[in-house]
């Protein structure tokens, strides 16, 4: 199994530009967690799907983000227009769900700055 | 509200002495505890976790977590630290499926020679 992989690793935008960052999650995991990394603010989860389907969305800063997962294996989270506080390290994890407690597997994360 | 606190921001330990990282938790009901290691550049990997049953959980790289609901803790132990443990440690907690894992600030490990 590779793990949660997440592309690209590192990216570096300007201001107002467009970014969209990728995920493929474990094969067979239903659930899937977008998480943002700041020094200031720490993790913060931004949204979570089930089955491929948005539950929560409550974290996600602004209309300037989305996520979508239009199948099982791969998700996008997309920034337009971009901006320098969006600067942060983005997680993607996928968990099995079902019965019990989501036991989350963490992608190495895509950097991003924003000049 | 739900949540984890881990009132150490960082800790400083010499090789091979013990280590106690602090969470407090704060859940209605008994929540499901988790510990997460991030090294530097890396993602978050799972240590170990806690759902009910025995008190004292193991996890890897030799580290244990002990479950306290009098205290409403769940600290991170490890008898001898290894340089190689230096990371940043997080706790964190759900009350279950479909719920969202609430992380604690973190815990910067430093480990001395």
């Amino acid at each position: 199994d590779a793990g949660v992989i997440q592309s690209p690793r590192h990216e570096v935008t300007e201001m107002g530009q467009e970014v969209t960052l990728r995920c493929k999650p474990i094969s067979g995991h239903d659930y899937l967690f977008w998480y943002r990394q700041t020094m200031m603010r720490g993790l913060e989860l931004l949204i979570y799907f089930n089955n491929n389907v948005p539950i929560d969305d409550s974290g996600m800063p602004e209309d300037r983000f989305s996520a979508k997962m239009p199948n099982a294996s791969f998700s996008t989270l997309k920034i337009q227009p971009s901006e320098p506080r969006d600067s942060a390290v983005y997680f993607c994890a996928s968990s099995p769900g079902s019965s019990g407690a989501n036991v989350l597997t963490f992608g190495a994360g895509s950097r991003l700055t924003v000049l | 509200a739900q949540s984890v606190t881990q009132p150490d921001i960082h800790i400083t330990v010499s090789e091979g002495a013990s280590l106690e990282l602090r969470c407090n938790y704060s859940y209605g009901a008994t929540p499901y505890l988790f510990w997460y290691v991030q090294s530097p550049g890396q993602g978050l990997q799972l240590l170990l976790k806690y759902f009910s049953g025995d008190t004292l959980v193991q996890g890897i790289k030799g580290f244990e977590a002990e479950f306290k609901r009098s205290q409403s803790s769940f600290n991170l132990r490890k008898p001898s630290v290894h340089w190689s443990d230096a990371a940043e440690y997080f706790c964190a907690g759900n009350t279950g499926t479909a719920s969202k894992l609430t992380f604690g600030t973190g815990t910067r490990l430093q480990v001395t020679l």
